[in-house]
């Protein structure tokens, strides 16, 4: 069956440290994307693209960077790490404009 | 800026009520509306997805309605359970663009058995 994974599940990094968190998709999916979600803030957009090198901004992208060499996988890196950067992040995917977005299971982030 | 507001943020019902969440959007230029659930600690589970030119959509005891004009969607659960217990998620896709789904901040559901 097809799939969105992400890893690691659970991280602790140091403040200042580069971070990527991997997100793979089987779907064969155009579309993917990268929320975090905070208490009191919900999901919030961080990048999202729609194709192979394609890659956009959304709400809360400073500190972020990702890029898109093929369809599978957007990875997502925390250029150097904050510890406002804790949150649990969540990578979505979607075939196409009128389709549902599916989400992984989230990788949980935590920044000391 | 689209904003998705979800009332109440948190709900407790008695085991085989029917209820309902609501969800609003400030922007009616909408492509699509998703509802989705979350466990604790857990990722998004898809529920159900209307399109624009719908009005509402059934999957099993559960039914969501769209009004675009007014901006509201409302997500009705019929005879929950203690299963149901989650917390429901609202979110809109604008229709300008191929702009990303947002979110609501949702509404935590218990139901005590």
């Amino acid at each position: 069956d097809a799939e969105i994974t992400q890893s690691p599940r659970h991280k602790i990094t140091e403040t200042g440290r580069q971070v990527t968190l991997a997100c793979h998709q089987t779907w064969n999916h155009n579309n993917m994307f990268w929320y975090r979600q905070d208490l009191g803030h919900g999901l919030r957009l961080i990048h999202y693209s729609y194709g192979v090198q394609d890659t956009n901004k959304g709400e809360v992208s400073d500190g972020y960077s990702v890029s898109r060499s093929n369809t599978e996988d957007l990875p997502l890196t925390l250029e150097s790490a904050a510890s406002s950067q804790t949150s649990v992040y969540f990578c979505a995917s979607s075939e196409a404009l009128n389709y549902g977005y599916t989400f992984g299971s989230g990788t949980r982030l935590t920044v000391v | 800026k689209q904003e998705v507001t979800q009332i109440p943020a948190a709900l407790s019902v008695p085991e085989g009520e029917n209820l309902v969440l609501n969800c609003s959007f400030t922007d009616s230029a909408i492509y699509n509306l998703q509802w989705f659930r979350q466990d604790p600690g857990k990722g998004l589970t898809s529920l159900l997805l209307i399109q624009s030119s719908q009005r509402e959509q059934t999957s099993g005891r559960l039914n969501a309605s769209l009004d675009k004009s007014s901006g509201r969607s409302t997500l009705y659960i019929a005879a929950s359970q203690p299963g149901d217990s989650a917390t429901y998620l609202c979110a809109v896709k604008g229709n300008s663009g191929n702009t990303p789904l947002v979110f609501g901040k949702g509404t935590r559901l218990s139901v005590i058995a």
